[in-house]
């Protein structure tokens, strides 16, 4: 089993559509939890941290339940420039990030 | 400011051949990050420096691969020879530090292709 594992993809949806990405981790001592936007052929880039409480960022609402291990990533009114892949990420401690697979996303007009 | 700087962006060689990658973290990152990331998975952390110290280097196949980091700064990872299955994206990233606050910023990846 995977340390970080993500919802198979693709996501095909239409401009405007909210779409949820869900992720589990196994490791209960992990410290912090991110979601990275990679863009086909670029590097990963950081999209928002997850906290306890939730968080929001515009369109982007960002949740973790670490009695579930499990962390979300919701997309309101989407666009065609969120197309991209959706990475959920653990920080370990001392500093390592464990990737999931990823979530491909593509808005179509 | 500058990003993380990689070199080459692309590369292709054939099996067995060496090959050597180069990163330049973006100024004043202590930490180091060396990633490979096959196609459709996300990264994998080959190793990790601070400073010019490797602290992490659990997960690099050191039967091929080597690095260095010498002077804190810049960095190079080898590969020699190189297989079929090195065929990947290679990542450098760096962080200020290595606590779970900081965040890692990431270069452009160099794409190898062995044949």
């Amino acid at each position: 089993r995977k340390e970080v594992e993500q919802d198979p993809g693709p996501f095909n949806v239409p401009e405007g559509a909210t779409v949820a990405f869900n992720c589990t981790y196994s490791n209960s001592a992990s410290q912090s939890f991110f979601w990275y936007r990679q863009d086909c052929r670029k590097e990963p880039k950081l999209l928002m941290s997850v906290y306890s409480s939730g968080n929001e960022d515009g369109r982007f609402t960002a949740q973790l339940n670490r009695a579930s291990q499990y962390i979300s990533l919701l997309i309101r009114d989407s666009k065609l420039s969120d197309s991209a892949t959706y990475l959920c990420v653990v920080h370990h401690q001392g500093g390592k990030l464990i990737f999931g697979q990823g979530t491909e996303l593509s808005v179509k007009p | 400011e500058a990003g993380v700087v990689q070199s080459p962006r692309y590369k292709i060689i054939e099996k067995k051949q060496p090959v050597a990658f180069w990163c330049n973290p973006i100024s004043g990152h202590n930490t180091l990050y060396w990633y490979r990331q096959n196609l459709g998975q996300g990264p994998e952390l080959l190793i990790r420096y601070e400073n010019e110290e490797a602290v992490d280097d659990s997960q690099l196949p050191k039967d091929r691969f080597s690095a260095e980091r010498l002077k804190g700064v810049d960095s190079t990872l080898k590969i020699q020879p190189a297989e079929l299955g090195d065929s990947a994206v290679y990542l450098c990233a760096s962080s200020f530090s290595d606590t779970y606050q900081e965040t890692q910023y990431f270069g452009p990846g160099t794409r190898l292709l062995v044949l």
